[in-house]
């Protein structure tokens, strides 16, 4: 079965530090993916970004980074100079097979507060 | 533009009425989900389709029940046997399974049971 673990319920940072959400994940497969969302309080859901359990180098979008730790199954997202804008509430989520389909679990998510 | 309408945003439901939930995409993806948000609980997903006139539950499918008759849509039903429908409830698309792509989200439904 997949699994995947947000140990933070929520986290606080200062405008322009950086932030680190801590994600690790439980599978069996393989090839898998690893998915980062940002949900704000309007509630919709905000893809960020995309790791391969292939991939050799940490995927980066703008000021989001993916910390991939293979051997320890973590996948930390990395938000550099944070800004107000970021807080909201940040899901871990991975693609990996279940039954010969792949369907996404998801953690039970960060929530992040960016302070002034 | 190409996205997820999802109908109603807000939904009242009387105790013992089933409530249908609309979920329609223009991406022309194959795979559809439904996901249920209880607050500290993350997303757990109740269905899913991979192909029209198809559909698997998942995790949480006791109470609900969804059709995929069109590519476009895939409904979903509270029933009077959920127990506790009270909740957020997210529509989701992908292109056909696999472990690379993203998931596309509605604007999401916020039911409550009076």
């Amino acid at each position: 079965a997949q699994k995947i673990t947000q140990t933070q319920p929520g986290m606080f940072v200062q405008e322009k530090e950086a932030v680190t959400l801590d994600c690790t994940y439980d599978t069996s497969d393989p090839s898998y993916g690893l998915f980062w969302y940002k949900q704000p309080s309007s509630g919709e859901m905000i893809f960020l970004i995309y790791q391969g359990s292939y991939d050799q180098q940490n995927a980066t979008e703008g000021r989001y980074s993916l910390n991939f730790q293979k051997a320890r199954k973590s996948a930390n997202l990395v938000i550099s100079a944070s800004q107000l804008g970021d807080s909201a509430m940040y899901f871990c989520a991975m693609s990996a097979t279940s039954g010969g389909s792949y369907i996404p679990t998801f953690g039970r998510g960060t929530s992040l507060i960016v302070h002034p | 533009d190409g996205g997820i309408t999802q109908s109603p945003k807000y939904l009242f439901r009387k105790e013992g009425q089933n409530v249908t939930l609309s979920c329609e995409q223009n991406l022309n993806h194959d795979a559809m989900y439904w996901y249920r948000q209880d607050p500290g609980q993350g997303l757990r997903l109740i269905y899913y389709s991979q192909i029209v006139n198809d559909f698997q539950k998942g995790d949480i499918a006791e109470g609900y029940s969804v059709s995929r008759e069109k590519k476009e849509s895939f409904p979903l039903t509270v029933t009077s046997a959920q127990k506790n429908p009270t909740a957020f409830y997210l529509c989701a698309s992908s292109w056909a399974s696999t472990n690379t792509g993203e998931l596309f989200f509605g604007e999401g439904s916020r039911l409550t049971v009076l």
